[in-house]
């Protein structure tokens, strides 16, 4: 079956490490998504990509970034951790012209 | 920009009984109206979603009913299970506008 996988599900990290979570999805699914989620503040989009080479900046994007090299993979790298960056990422897909999105289990990252 | 408002942020009901979380948003531009179940420990997953131009749409015991004029749309939730709790979350789309609410704690106590 095609699914989203995210690794590792649970990170811990120091303060000014960079840190990159993997996200795959085997649908082949143009549309890839990064998310934070926090307590009061629900899921926030960080990057998007609408295909390979493409990326575009969400509205929490300061301190992240993505790459594109292929159709399955959206890594999300955390340049210089931050304890503010404490949260549990979601990874997400859909196809192309399909509102739907579907998610990952999600990567807990505490950053010490 | 975009606000979107979720209400109750909490809601609890006895099994059987009905459930409904409104969403409120300001973008008149958005045209599709989903609703995600967040389960503990996973990620959230699509339950049911509704376009512009219809005003109900139903599966099962869940309902989404959308005012466009008044730019909310709801979550029904009838003959409630234990299964059902869980938070659920509403995201008003507009082409490239991915806005999540802040989310609905719904507990079904037995």
């Amino acid at each position: 079956d095609a699914e989203i996988t995210q690794s590792p599900r649970h990170k811990i990290t120091e303060t000014g490490r960079q840190v990159t979570l993997a996200c795959h999805q085997t649908w082949n699914h143009n549309n890839m998504f990064w998310y934070r989620q926090d307590l009061g503040h629900g899921l926030r989009l960080i990057h998007y990509s609408y295909g390979v080479h493409d990326t575009n900046k969400g509205e929490v994007s300061d301190g992240y970034s993505v790459s594109r090299s292929n159709t399955e993979d959206l890594p999300l790298t955390l340049e210089s951790a931050a304890s503010s960056q404490t949260s549990v990422y979601f990874c997400a897909s859909s196809d192309s012209g399909v509102e739907t999105q579907y998610f990952g289990p999600g990567t807990r990252l505490l950053v010490l | 920009g975009e606000n979107v408002e979720q209400h109750p942020s909490t809601l609890s009901v006895q099994e059987g009984d009905s459930a409904v979380i409104k969403c409120t948003y300001s973008d008149s531009a958005s045209n599709y109206f989903p609703w995600y179940k967040q389960e503990l420990g996973k990620g959230p997953q699509l339950i049911i979603d509704i376009r512009s131009n219809v005003g109900e749409k139903k599966d099962q015991r869940i309902a989404v009913t959308l005012n466009k004029t008044a730019k909310h749309f709801s979550l029904h939730i009838t003959e409630t299970q234990p299964e059902d709790s869980a938070v659920y979350f509403c995201a008003p789309f507009r082409t490239y506008k991915y806005i999540f609410g802040t989310g609905t704690r719904l507990k079904v106590l037995a």
